[in-house]
This record gives C-alpha cells, sequence and structure tokens, in this order.
C-alpha cells in the first residue's frame, strides 16, 4: 500500500486558517486521498476526499498538487473544536475495505 | 437515532469474564466493521464483515468473536481477555464499494 507521512503535531491560533500537509510520493493513479479527523474521547469522523481536483465542503478544503504527491487539509478558521487528531489516508477504489491509519497529526488549537 | 452507536460505551472485565459488545448503524450500509485503538497506537483492523459475511480477519485471537446476525447489526463477543487488551473498540459502516467509513463513539475496554 501506497504510504502517507504527515507532521507528528500542528499548532494553530483560533480564527486563523490552518493548513494541514500529507506527502505520498508513491501515491498511484487509482489512490484516492482522504482526510479523517478524531476528537479526544471519539471515534474518527470523515472529513473530505478527493482524486486529483481541489475538493471542498462545509468542514473544510482539499488541495492536491498537480502531480498529486501531496495535498493540503484547510481549515479555513480554526476553532477550539477543531482540536482533534488528522489523519491523511490513500485510499484504492475496489480494493477492499481496509483504512491504513497512520499516527496522524495532533492539531492543537490556542484561543 | 442517527449514525452509528456502540454499547456499552465503558466496560471492565476480569480475565474469566464473557461480554459482548454491540454495534448498531442506522445509515444503510451493508457493511460494517471493528477496529481496536490501543493507547499510543494506530487503529487496527480487526474483522470486517459484508452482506452479513466476514470477508476479513486480521490474525485476531480467537478470544474475540464477532458476529452479524444482519447488515445493521454487529456484536463482538469477549472471552478470557488479557490485561493487553484494553483498548478502544471502534466499530464502523460504510457502503459496499465505497471507502468512507462512519464510525461509532467507541467503547472503552479495561481487563483487569
Amino acid at each position: 500500500d501506497a504510504k502517507t507521512t504527515q507532521p507528528n503535531s500542528m499548532e494553530s491560533n483560533e480564527e486563523e486558517p490552518v493548513h494541514l500537509p500529507c506527502n505520498h510520493s508513491t501515491i498511484s493513479g487509482t489512490d484516492y486521498i482522504h482526510w479523517y479527523r478524531q476528537l479526544p474521547s471519539q471515534g474518527p469522523e470523515y472529513v473530505i476526499h478527493g482524486l486529483t481536483s481541489n475538493v471542498n465542503n462545509r468542514m473544510a478544503s482539499l488541495a492536491i498538487a498537480e502531480d498529486r504527491k501531496s495535498s493540503t487539509l484547510i481549515l479555513h478558521r480554526a476553532t477550539l473544536r477543531d482540536a482533534a487528531v488528522y489523519y491523511c489516508i490513500l485510499s484504492r477504489a475496489n480494493s477492499g475495505y481496509a483504512l491504513n491509519f497512520g499516527k496522524g497529526t495532533s492539531l492543537l488549537v490556542t484561543p | 437515532e442517527t449514525g452509528v452507536t456502540q454499547t456499552p460505551r465503558h466496560l471492565v472485565m476480569g480475565m474469566t469474564n464473557k461480554k459482548s459488545l454491540k454495534c448498531e448503524q442506522h445509515l444503510g450500509h451493508n457493511a460494517m466493521y471493528w477496529y481496536k485503538q490501543s493507547a499510543k497506537k494506530p487503529l487496527e483492523l480487526m474483522f470486517v464483515y459484508s452482506l452479513e459475511e466476514r470477508v476479513e480477519n486480521n490474525s485476531v485471537p480467537s478470544r474475540f468473536s464477532p458476529e452479524c446476525p444482519n447488515s445493521s447489526h454487529l456484536f463482538l463477543h469477549l472471552h478470557t481477555l488479557q490485561p493487553e487488551d484494553s483498548a478502544l473498540y471502534l466499530c464502523a459502516s460504510s457502503q459496499s464499494g465505497l471507502n468512507t467509513q462512519y464510525f461509532g463513539p467507541g467503547t472503552r475496554l479495561t481487563v483487569l
């Protein structure tokens, strides 16, 4: 399986934008890029996913590099409730059911 | 009730006890999963059921026994567990063929 690399931790001020990076240099053409987050004492929560084009939803935006070797999850205005571990995961369509969660990025949001 | 629910939320059991974890999904999905999350470790996939058939079993010890009686319910039967089995057990569901999974809040299990 293609691997992702994320920083262990990041810190942001409340109401500032946050850019969470993910490197996936061995990504294949059929791998989707998924982002999940896990708030303290909760199960993981789906955030967004994309293949080639940038994606927006009510939670976040996903910017995908042209060569697809990296992507960035963008939280436009961080709130204290966005403090969580964010996971970047590659998932190949119709290849099975596993989502390989790594260690993710622990985001700290300060007032 | 919406989404994925799990009961109990917390469970303390001795090594000789038998207990069961329950998961229910209200999303109309046809695939369900059990994951284990130990302290300071990534989530580990344990079992996958699709259309009520087990499709993956990731080398999980036999003291963990899953059951999927229908597409909305998933159980994890526990017996003669070890203290190192203490962890957060998470249930998830998805629609087969799509990789977006929806998770429950988890059961925090402590084995004494």
